[in-house]
């Protein structure tokens, strides 16, 4: 089953905007993964978020964490064309398989 | 770092064959090794859990009968799809569990005609 749900779900911006995803889950996590995957392709990990951080920044990619909320957000700044993929949030609660959002396609235009 | 392999990338059957997907570890070893599924524009869902040395933990709704998992040495875990459908053409992506970490291969693509 699906953790939880990712807005929005589809997200189409100019290159050099900024892209804002988000994701809410549903149980207690110990990390939330955030991934890309380009069609047909497997899965690129981005970055990782433990449960006792707040945000985090790889490069052109911040996440935040809110677990009062059970809501996360990855934002990516300044996209490219190449960013043009569909993102996923995972979380992890430690026990078993990641569960993963319902995902976000993305499409930058050039 | 650690590196998942699946084999084939993409296969295509006809209706009533059966499928073998292969999944491994390369430089470490899973005790544990996860199967998802994917549908076109879908996200992934966890179909079984493939446990080395003992029987698979499937999710509600998939059948084991027709899923086979067999997760032969600490490097090998193997979905075998019978008797296959053409609902059951997917993207098939398995991970392996590395410490705390999970490691993704590339995704075998099934076509079923």
């Amino acid at each position: 089953s699906q953790q939880g749900e990712e807005d929005p779900q589809a997200l189409s911006i100019q290159e050099g905007e900024n892209a804002t995803m988000n994701c809410s889950y549903k149980t207690s996590i110990n990390n939330l993964q955030w991934y890309r995957q380009n069609s047909g392709r497997g899965l690129v990990h981005l970055i990782l978020i433990r449960s006792n951080e707040r945000e985090k920044h790889s490069g052109r990619l911040r996440v935040t964490l809110d677990t009062s909320k059970k809501s996360s957000s990855l934002l990516i700044t300044a996209s490219r064309a190449a960013d043009t993929a569909s993102y996923f949030c995972a979380t992890d609660t430690g026990r078993r398989a990641l569960t993963f959002g319902s995902g976000t396609r993305l499409q930058v235009q050039p | 770092g650690a590196v998942v392999s699946q084999h084939p990338s993409w296969v295509i059957c006809k209706s009533g064959t059966s499928v073998k997907i292969e999944c491994r570890s390369l430089d470490f070893q899973a005790t544990t090794m996860f199967w998802y599924r994917q549908f076109p524009k879908q996200s992934l869902m966890l179909m079984a859990t493939s446990n080395e040395g003992s029987k698979a933990t499937y999710e509600q709704g998939v059948e084991k009968d027709k899923f086979l998992i067999n997760h032969a040495s600490l490097t090998l875990s193997t979905l075998t799809v019978t008797s296959a459908h053409p609902e059951d053409s997917s993207f098939y992506i398995c991970s392996a569990r590395g410490g705390t970490t999970q490691y993704f291969g590339p995704g075998t693509r099934l076509t079923v005609l």
